[in-house]
């Protein structure tokens, strides 16, 4: 199985920009999670999905952050417009289930200038 | 929601356990304590987790104490690869949320 993957692993923009962050999760999971990593706040869960469907998006920071899952083995992260602030490591997770354990994909490094 | 404290770092010999420990004073008798790491630019990594018993696995084992107000994850013979951010995370009842706090920077010295 080749785990969580996510596209692109980096990704530089400029303020203003829309910015699309992309997750494939493990096949036949079907609980999906995005979270947030900076130094200031650390790991934060910004929204959950379960069978498709977002069940809690009370992370999510503003409405300039959106979430979708179309189907069961791909799911995104919209930032528009991107700004400075929002420069952090964005990751995806899936679990079997809610309440199992999280397999974490490599990460996407956004830089916002 | 249920807490946990946890040291900030730790150094440890290559080839020694590195025992570290975690406080979950305020865990309630449903939740379970999950254990995962992340090493340097990496996504954080399941270790093991247990809810009263002692649990053993491949990669560690994790010790509970009776009243489960504090655990130990025991990685038995450290290597440098094991150098690390562990994150102790008590599961919020009732829902699929892991609290991640700041974490044990491990250092595994050679």
């Amino acid at each position: 199985d080749a785990g969580v993957i996510q596209s692109p692993r980096h990704e530089v923009t400029e303020m203003g920009q829309e910015v699309t962050l992309r997750c494939k999760p493990i096949s036949g999971h079907n609980s999906l999670f995005w979270y947030r990593q900076t130094m200031m706040r650390g790991l934060e869960l910004l929204i959950y999905f379960n069978n498709n469907v977002p069940i809690d998006d009370s992370g999510m920071p503003e409405d300039r952050f959106s979430a979708k899952m179309p189907n069961a083995s791909f799911s995104t992260l919209k930032i528009q417009p991107s700004e400075p602030r929002d420069s952090a490591v964005y990751f995806c997770a899936s679990s079997l289930a809610s309440g199992f354990e999280q397999y974490f994909g490599p990460g996407t490094r956004l830089t916002v200038t | 929601d249920a807490k946990t404290t946890q040291p900030p770092s730790m150094d440890c010999a290559e080839g020694r356990a590195a025992n570290l420990p975690c406080n979950h004073s305020t865990i309630s008798g449903n939740e379970y304590v999950y254990w995962y790491r992340q090493i340097h630019s990496q996504g954080p990594q399941y270790i093991i987790h247990g809810l009263k018993n002692n649990e053993t696995n491949e990669m560690a084992s994790l010790i509970i104490t009776e009243d489960r107000k504090s655990s130990t994850l025991i990685l038995p013979h450290a290597t440098l690869r094991d150098t690390a951010v562990y994150y102790c995370i008590v599961r919020v009842e009732g829902t699929y949320k892991y609290i991640f706090g700041t974490g044990t920077r491990l250092k595994v010295l050679a």
